[in-house]
């Protein structure tokens, strides 16, 4: 059973361009978050997905990012004309599901995707 | 905000010695969890703790809970050079969809 494969693990993007960010949850997972790292800092909350559906995107900024978790396939974090200020690491992490839906809080996370944008 | 806020920021130890880190919440919590993060690495899973456990071992990891503090320590023993990361504690609310928050982590460094 592979883990939480993220890629790519390094992305760079120009400026203005859009990065693509993956996440395959681990097998038989149905809940998925995405966190940002900036070095020397702590993990920040951005989505919280179950399959097609998005939980709480609280921590996503409005414009220029969007997540989904379709029912067939990975987990795909966009940013759409990145910044400077996008370059990160990019945490995925995937937990299981328990009774009456809720999840399993014990989070299994990915290598992370570095951005940078130049 | 339910976020964890971990403390010291920072902590330099010899190896050898005993390494302890806490973590402070604000509102009631589901289970707290503690995971390492390498430089450049992604977060590995140490331990869970739930809000009705006082205390978990595993191996040379122990974790206490005190919800009536809303605070958890993590005490690393017989610390060894290959301890040396970052610490995070992790909350889980009490609500179906609460998300899992993060704090921002105690930097651990062991002297050899």
């Amino acid at each position: 059973n592979a883990g939480v494969m993220q890629n790519p693990r390094h992305l760079v993007r120009r400026r203005g361009q859009e990065a693509r960010l993956r996440c395959s949850p681990m097998k038989g997972h149905s809940h998925v978050y995405w966190y940002r790292q900036l070095p020397e800092e702590g993990l920040k909350f951005m989505v919280y997905l179950q399959k097609e559906n998005i939980i709480d995107e609280s921590g996503m900024p409005k414009e220029r990012f969007s997540a989904e978790f379709p029912k067939e396939g990975p987990s795909i974090l966009r940013i759409q004309q990145v910044v400077r200020g996008d370059s990160a690491a990019y945490f995925c992490a995937s937990s299981a599901t328990r009774d009456r839906g809720r999840r399993n809080t014990e989070a299994f996370f990915g290598q992370g995707t570095r951005l940078t944008v130049v | 905000s339910q976020q964890g806020e971990e403390d010291p920021q920072a902590l330099s130890i010899q190896e050898g010695e005993n390494a302890t880190m806490n973590c402070s919440y604000k509102t009631s919590i589901n289970n707290l969890q503690w995971y390492r993060q390498n430089s450049g690495r992604g977060l590995v899973h140490l331990i869970l703790i739930r809000s009705n456990e006082r205390e978990k071992h595993s191996g040379r990891l122990r974790v206490t809970l005190d919800t009536s503090k809303k605070s958890s320590s993590l005490l690393i023993t017989a610390s060894r050079a290959a301890d040396t990361a970052s610490y995070f504690c992790a909350t889980d609310g009490v609500n179906r969809d609460d998300k899992i928050i993060f704090g921002k982590g105690t930097r651990l460094h062991i002297l050899p």
